[in-house]
């Protein structure tokens, strides 16, 4: 069954304290992504990354840090210095160059 | 610029009419534009795109109608059901552009009332 998992679903989290966001994906695909989404407001490009051990900031990276130790794997950590975390966040992949991104299931994070 | 602005930001159509979403671009070098659909609690889903070569793309009830000169696009929804009531966002990118960033508009939520 192939596709994005993203998890856990729903996440809580204190001021102050970083957490991490899960995005796995089994497309085989180089590039992955990870946007922001606000209530009725687009989605916005976090950071993205086209190959293993490499990624580059979007457009609203203060605040948040990647990882790319995997093809399949590119987790998110929100981190404290994120100072207004609670949103939707969605995991996204393509193959390199390719027109189509197709999307994970997504994570709501509540600050508490 | 990398804009995209979206309109209207909401709408209510009756079941069997047309529903009409607008977007506007700023960045000439875009060369894709493809429209994703969302359900609540859900991620996205690539629902209909095209390419600046042709006008006009139909799959199903839905078109998109693109416009080179005037840097605009739109989606039409045919025949709308209340099954296709969701958000739906345009966005735009280059496919040469490092990442393949997507520059999305702000969504339309649409309401199909039966």
């Amino acid at each position: 069954d192939g596709g994005i998992t993203q998890s856990p679903k729903y996440l809580f989290r204190k001021e102050g304290q970083n957490v991490t966001l899960s995005c796995e994906q089994n497309l085989n695909h180089d590039a992955m992504y990870w946007y922001r989404q606000d209530p009725g407001q687009g989605l916005r490009l976090i950071y993205y990354s086209q190959i293993v051990n490499d990624f580059q900031k979007g457009d609203i990276a203060e605040g948040y840090s990647v990882s790319r130790e995997k093809k399949e794997s590119f987790p998110l950590t929100v981190t404290s210095a994120q100072k207004n975390p609670t949103a939707f966040y969605l995991c996204a992949s393509s193959a390199l160059a390719a027109d189509t991104q197709y999307f994970g299931p997504g994570t709501r994070l509540t600050v508490l | 610029q990398q804009q995209v602005k979206q309109s209207p930001q909401s709408l209510i159509v009756q079941k069997g009419g047309i529903s009409i979403i607008n977007c506007a671009y700023e960045n000439t070098a875009f060369d894709y534009f493809p429209w994703y659909q969302q359900f609540p609690g859900k991620g996205p889903a690539l629902l209909i795109a095209i390419r600046p070569d042709v006008s006009e793309k139909k799959e199903g009830r839905f078109t998109i109608s693109f416009n080179k000169s005037a840097k605009q696009f739109s989606l039409h929804i045919m025949d709308s059901q209340p099954g296709d009531s969701a958000t739906y966002f345009c966005a735009a990118t280059y496919i040469k552009a490092a990442g393949n960033k997507l520059t999305f508009g702000g969504g339309t939520r649409v309401l199909v009332k039966p």
